[in-house]
């Protein structure tokens, strides 16, 4: 079955450590996106790509970094620069036109410990 | 620029009554707009969307939300609550193609 696939779904990161989130799918989506969720706050826009080897930021883009070397993959770093990463990650993908919406993964708990 | 601003973080109905959730938006385009429901610790299910077509539009689990144009409004509506219904439900919406913003979320509980 198509899908989109986060790991890990739970993940602990010592102060001062770079943490990478993983996002692969399966349904030949061009585009994918990256969200951190927030109690009361909603979803805000990380990064997203449109296609291969090129990505944007989105409204919260500081401390986060991310890559799309493949059609597949869209892997968030969470920088040591972000200060308050705590939160959960959402990762979606979509066809270009956007007018089918997202398909979403299950999410990333990152917690700071 | 365009927003979205869901009225009512938290909505508390009986079971069997009618869930109103509301949602405005401000687009300076014809937007697409969504509702998606998330369950505690998972991801984002899409319910329904809007892209231009009929105004009316009917989702999954019995959920139906009215584009209308005139208030900037896509309120969801359900017309008898059930107990799984209880979650979390964003409304979202097109930004210059690019990419969806979302509202800030509405908890629907449900008591029996």
């Amino acid at each position: 079955d198509g899908g989109i696939t986060q790991s890990p779904k739970y993940l602990f990161r010592k102060e001062g450590q770079n943490v990478t989130l993983s996002c692969e799918q399966n349904l030949n989506h061009d585009a994918m996106y990256w969200y951190r969720q927030d109690p009361g706050q909603g979803l805000r826009l990380i990064y997203y790509s449109q296609i291969v080897n090129d990505f944007q930021k989105g409204d919260i883009a500081e401390g986060y970094s991310v890559s799309r070397e493949k059609k597949e993959s869209f892997p968030l770093t969470v920088t040591s620069a972000q200060k308050n990463p705590t939160a959960f990650y959402l990762c979606a993908s979509s066809i270009q036109h956007l007018n089918y919406g997202y398909t979403f993964g299950s999410g990333t708990r990152l917690t700071v410990v | 620029a365009q927003s979205v601003t869901q009225l009512g973080s938290h909505v508390s109905v009986s079971e069997g009554a009618l869930v109103l959730l509301r949602c405005n938006y401000s687009s300076s385009v014809p937007p697409y707009l969504f509702w998606y429901v998330q369950y505690p610790n998972q991801g984002l299910q899409l319910l329904l969307k809007y892209t231009s077509a009929a105004t009316l539009v009917k989702g999954i689990n019995g959920f139906e939300a009215e584009f209308k144009k005139s208030e900037t409004s896509f309120h969801l509506t359900k017309p008898s609550a059930h107990m799984s219904d209880a979650a979390e439900y964003f409304c979202a919406v097109t930004r210059a193609g690019t990419a969806l913003i979302f509202g800030k979320g509405t908890t629907l509980s449900v008591s029996s």
